[in-house]
C-alpha cells in the first residue's frame, strides 16, 4: 500500500529526497497521520516526521530544522526532504501510517536504502 | 540512547514464554498508548501489538502486551523458531513531542 521511491546515492552537503506513493486509499482522509521513519544500518527506529492531509507537519527535534515533509494530493504521495546530509544519515528510510489520535504505524512501506557518499 | 528502554536480547526454547520489557516514564508510556513492532532481517517492520494490548488481524493470540505504569511488555508464548526476530515498542513522548521507539531486542529461540 506504500511504496518509497527516490535516489538511493546522495552525496554529503547535498539534499536528501523521497517520496511515499499511497496505491489504496486516499491521502485526503483525514483519520491517517502519515510519517517517515529510519533505520541506520545494524540500529534501531528512529522518527523523522508526520504530516496531517492538511499539510500540518510535525518533526523530531533532533533533525534541528533540516527536515521538511510535504504532502501532494493529487499524486496521492507525501515527501520527505532532509538536508545538509552526513554520513549519519545513511540508512533505510520507511513511509507509514497511522491513524489519527493513536500511536501505531500500520502499514510500513518496504524501505528505502539512502547511502551519503 | 534510546529513550525507551529494552534488553539487547531476549532467548528461550521452542515452546517456552519469553517476554520483552520496555521501559520509559511519565512523559511517555505512562501517558500514552504503547506500540510492539516484529522486524526481520532485510525486511520492513510489522505491526504486532496496538494501544498497549491490542492484536491487529493475523497475529496469534500467544503473542500479548500489557501496560502498567512507565512500562510496558510483550509476551510471546509457546515460542517458536519463526518468533526469531528484532521486536521494538513505540510511544509518544509528550515532553519532545514526538514518537520514540526503544532500541530494539532480538528475539531467539534455541
Amino acid at each position: 500500500q506504500l511504496q518509497e521511491s527516490g535516489p538511493g546515492l546522495v552525496k554529503s552537503s547535498e539534499t536528501l529526497s523521497l517520496t511515499c506513493t499511497v496505491s489504496r486509499g486516499s491521502i485526503s482522509r483525514r483519520d491517517f497521520y502519515w510519517a517517515w521513519i529510519r533505520q541506520p544500518p545494524g540500529k534501531g527506529l528512529e522518527w523523522i516526521g508526520s504530516i496531517y492531509e492538511s499539510g500540518f507537519a510535525y518533526y523530531n527535534l533532533s533533525f534541528k530544522g533540516r527536515v521538511t515533509i510535504s504532502v501532494d494530493k493529487s499524486k496521492n504521495q507525501f515527501s520527505l526532504r532532509l538536508n545538509s546530509v552526513t554520513a549519519a544519515d545513511m540508512a533505510v528510510y520507511y513511509c507509514a501510517r497511522g491513524p489519527r489520535g493513536h500511536y501505531e504505524f500500520d502499514p510500513w512501506g518496504q524501505g528505502t536504502l539512502v547511502t551519503v557518499s | 540512547q534510546s529513550v525507551l528502554t529494552q534488553p539487547p536480547s531476549a532467548s528461550g526454547t521452542p515452546g517456552e514464554r519469553v517476554t520483552i520489557s520496555c521501559s520509559g516514564g511519565n512523559s511517555n508510556i505512562e501517558r500514552n498508548d504503547v506500540s510492539w513492532y516484529q522486524q526481520f532481517p532485510g525486511t520492513a517492520p510489522k505491526l504486532l501489538i496496538y494501544r498497549n494490548n491490542q492484536r491487529p488481524s493475523g497475529v496469534p493470540d500467544r503473542i500479548s502486551g500489557s501496560k502498567s505504569g512507565t512500562a510496558a511488555s510483550l509476551a510471546v508464548s509457546g515460542l517458536r523458531s519463526e518468533d526469531e526476530a528484532h521486536y521494538y515498542c513505540a510511544t509518544w513522548d509528550d515532553s519532545l513531542s514526538g514518537w520514540v521507539f526503544g532500541g530494539g531486542t532480538e528475539l531467539t529461540v534455541l
